[in-house]
């Protein structure tokens, strides 16, 4: 099956520092990729949808200035969290949908554990 | 705006029994997707089945099989036979296939798996 990487697998950084996190689409083409928070034992909250070659789309309440979102190529999405705090301590994932033909599947990434100190 | 419910946040199940999680959620359009998302202590998040709002049948893989009834827009998730490894939060979710392709998903149903 489609396989969705991420790097780091766990970061720990200071507070004021910035964090860029990798999500990889390995042997498929993502159009689309999508950023999820997850507090513990909490769902996931949808962050931002990623376009290639566009334009990030955030959801309501979300920092775009904040959470930056670079889609540069089919395979890549990058979120890096700027000016991190510890507020922004949380499990970061990302998942990566096939695009036409495929829309209805997201293959999602192992998540990215954030620690803000 | 969709929403999706998971009313039982958290239960235990003897290995071997059968266990029924549910959902319901509440849309006004005709065309979705549902699921069932697994997310162990790894926290690697694995779809257990999926839903096309358009089949009437119910989906089954294994022993992870769904009573969807679309008139009371609910979608229970039956795991028979289950298994020590089963233990893990169940996330109910919903697509609507738009421009945007987004997940709802619901709070989730911790269960457990004794032995």
């Amino acid at each position: 099956g489609a396989v969705v990487s991420q790097h780091p697998s766990w970061v720990i950084c200071k507070s004021g520092t910035s964090v860029k996190i990798e999500c990889r689409s390995l042997d498929f083409q993502a159009t689309t990729m999508f950023w999820y928070r997850q507090f513990p034992k909490q769902s996931l909250m949808l962050m931002a949808t990623s376009n290639e070659g566009s334009k990030a789309t955030y959801e309501q309440g979300v920092e775009k200035d904040k959470f930056l979102i670079n889609h540069a190529s089919l395979t890549l999405s990058t979120l890096t969290v700027t000016s991190a705090h510890p507020e922004d301590s949380s499990f970061y994932i990302c998942s990566a949908d096939e695009g036409t033909g495929g829309r209805e599947t997201q293959y999602f990434g192992p998540g990215t554990r954030l620690l803000v100190l | 705006a969709q929403t999706v419910t998971q009313s039982q946040p958290e239960m235990s199940v003897q290995e071997a029994e059968t266990v029924t999680l549910s959902c319901t959620y509440d849309t006004s359009e005709n065309n979705y997707y549902l699921f069932w998302y697994k997310q162990p202590p790894s926290r690697q998040m694995i779809l257990v089945i999926r839903q096309e709002a358009y089949k009437q049948q119910n989906a089954t893989e294994n022993r992870f099989s769904v009573n969807f009834q679309k008139a009371a827009k609910s979608f229970s998730l039956k795991i028979s036979d289950s298994q020590l490894g089963d233990t893990a939060m169940y996330f109910c979710a919903f697509m609507m296939l738009t421009r945007d392709d987004k997940i709802i998903f619901g709070k989730g149903t911790r269960l457990h798996i004794l032995p």
